[in-house]
């Protein structure tokens, strides 16, 4: 089992839609996690970090994390073509190293 | 300069060359880091550096592979007698310890080919 598992894509909606992108972790002392986007041949770019139980809003990003059930989630309000990507989920149980899981791609059709 | 670098940006090379990739930071972060890309994976760790010190190296990092921050301010990544399966892109990222939760911020990456 990877220590950081994202749900398999691709996954495909429509342009307005909600796009709701999954990542569950095994190290129950991880204290960080952060949600990248990465398009293809392109480095990984910061979307936003999430660090305490709950929901937390960026404009049409939404992160949620529920520690107790070692989840970490990302929401895409009203996705555009121009999300169309990759999304990178990363996991640090301490000062140091980032955990990756392998990505979602996410496809938005116009 | 807001954002990290690396050179060079695409590399060919044979099978059993030597290569030397360097990465610089953003000017305040004293953490960078080394990643591994394969197309369809995630980034995998290689090793860290906090200033000059090389504080963890993860086990893929064969001996083949050396890494180096002298004065804790750009880094040297050195692949010796490279293998085909040493092709993939090689990222580096830096971060400010207590700044973002440590986020760290990628370079635009290393595409390496060998031949």
């Amino acid at each position: 089992q990877k220590e950081v598992e994202q749900n398999s894509g691709p996954l495909s909606v429509p342009e307005g839609a909600i796009a709701s992108l999954n990542c569950t972790y095994s190290d129950r002392g991880s204290q960080s996690f952060f949600w990248y986007r990465q398009y293809s041949g392109k480095s990984p770019e910061l979307i936003m970090f999430i660090y305490s139980n709950g929901d937390k809003e960026d404009g049409r990003f939404t992160a949620q994390l529920n520690k107790a059930s070692q989840y970490v989630s990302l929401l895409i309000r009203d996705s555009q073509p121009s999300d169309s990507a990759t999304y990178l989920c990363a996991v640090n149980f301490n000062a140091g190293k980032s955990t990756f899981g392998d990505g979602t791609t996410l496809t938005v059709k116009p | 300069d807001t954002g990290v670098s690396q050179n060079p940006r695409h590399k060919i090379t044979k099978r059993g060359q030597n290569v030397t990739f360097r990465c610089d930071p953003i000017s305040e972060h004293n953490r960078l880091y080394w990643y591994r890309q394969t197309l369809g994976q995630g980034p995998e760790f290689l090793t860290y550096f906090q200033n000059e010190a090389q504080l963890e190296k993860s086990r893929l990092l064969s001996d083949r592979f050396s890494a180096e921050r002298p004065k804790g301010s750009f880094s040297t990544l050195e692949i010796q007698r490279t293998e085909q399966g040493d092709s993939a892109m090689y990222l580096c990222a830096s971060s400010r310890p207590g700044h973002l939760q440590e986020t760290q911020y990628f370079g635009p990456g290393t595409r390496l080919l060998v031949l």
